[in-house]
């Protein structure tokens, strides 16, 4: 059955320092998407990033940078000079296709990130 | 452009009552999900439509809860009789294309829903 580990439960750096938010998976597919969305404390789902399995190019946006690595199953999250804002839980998904021909998310169990000033 | 509009946004009601919570998708998105978020449990699926036609329900906690989708701009899921461990936050997401498994969910506010 597929899989996503997010190992740390909670992180608190101070602002400005840089920090790397973990996410581990499994799955047996080889065509599969993976998913990064923040859930600041006012509660909504925000999407920030979608990579498939066959791109394992990083990615950078702003401040936040993307490593996937298939080989060691990992997709961790990168926030460079954090700010207050940044203060969320973050979560990590898998999607893949199912036998049934539909397909589902699976989302990790989050990582709440806390910036301090 | 709207985002996907859940209403309402935080429900209090008591042991028993039936409970209805509502949901617009994005226009012109196919896909529609309905999650459940918990402490205990996180983030999980309930149900899924795609064309209005629920794909997967398997989610569904019990008969007490069901969902439907009239068409394809309405969504609605109940809970009959509602239990104290119904409170959650209750989410409504959709994406484009036919369900898709690279298809993004856009996900909306929440409902946060309290059964005393």
């Amino acid at each position: 059955a597929q899989k996503v580990t997010q190992a740390q439960t909670e992180i608190s750096v101070v602002e400005k320092e840089d920090v790397t938010l973990d996410c581990v998976y499994e799955t047996r597919d080889t065509t599969y998407y993976l998913f990064w969305y923040k859930q600041p404390p006012s509660g909504e789902l925000v999407f920030l990033i979608r990579r498939n399995s066959f791109d394992e190019q990083n990615e950078i946006s702003g401040r936040y940078s993307w490593n996937f690595q298939k080989s060691t199953s990992s997709f961790n999250f990168t926030i460079t000079a954090s700010q207050v804002v940044d203060s969320a839980v973050y979560f990590c998904a898998l999607s893949e296709a199912l036998t049934s021909g539909t397909y589902k998310y699976i989302f990790g169990t989050g990582t709440r990130l806390k910036v301090l000033a | 452009d709207a985002g996907v509009i859940q209403s309402p946004r935080h429900e209090v009601t008591e042991m028993g009552q039936e409970v209805t919570l509502r949901c617009k998708p994005i226009s012109g998105h196919n896909s529609l999900f309905w999650y459940r978020q918990t402490m205990m449990r996180g983030l999980e699926l309930l149900i899924y439509f795609n064309n209005n036609v629920p794909i997967d329900d398997s989610g569904m906690p019990e008969d007490r809860f069901s969902a439907k989708m009239p068409n394809a701009s309405f969504s609605t899921l109940k809970i009959q009789p509602s239990e104290p461990r119904d409170s959650a936050v209750y989410f409504c997401a959709s994406s484009s294309a036919s369900a898709a498994i690279g298809e993004t969910q856009y996900f909306g506010p929440g409902t946060r829903l309290l059964v005393l």
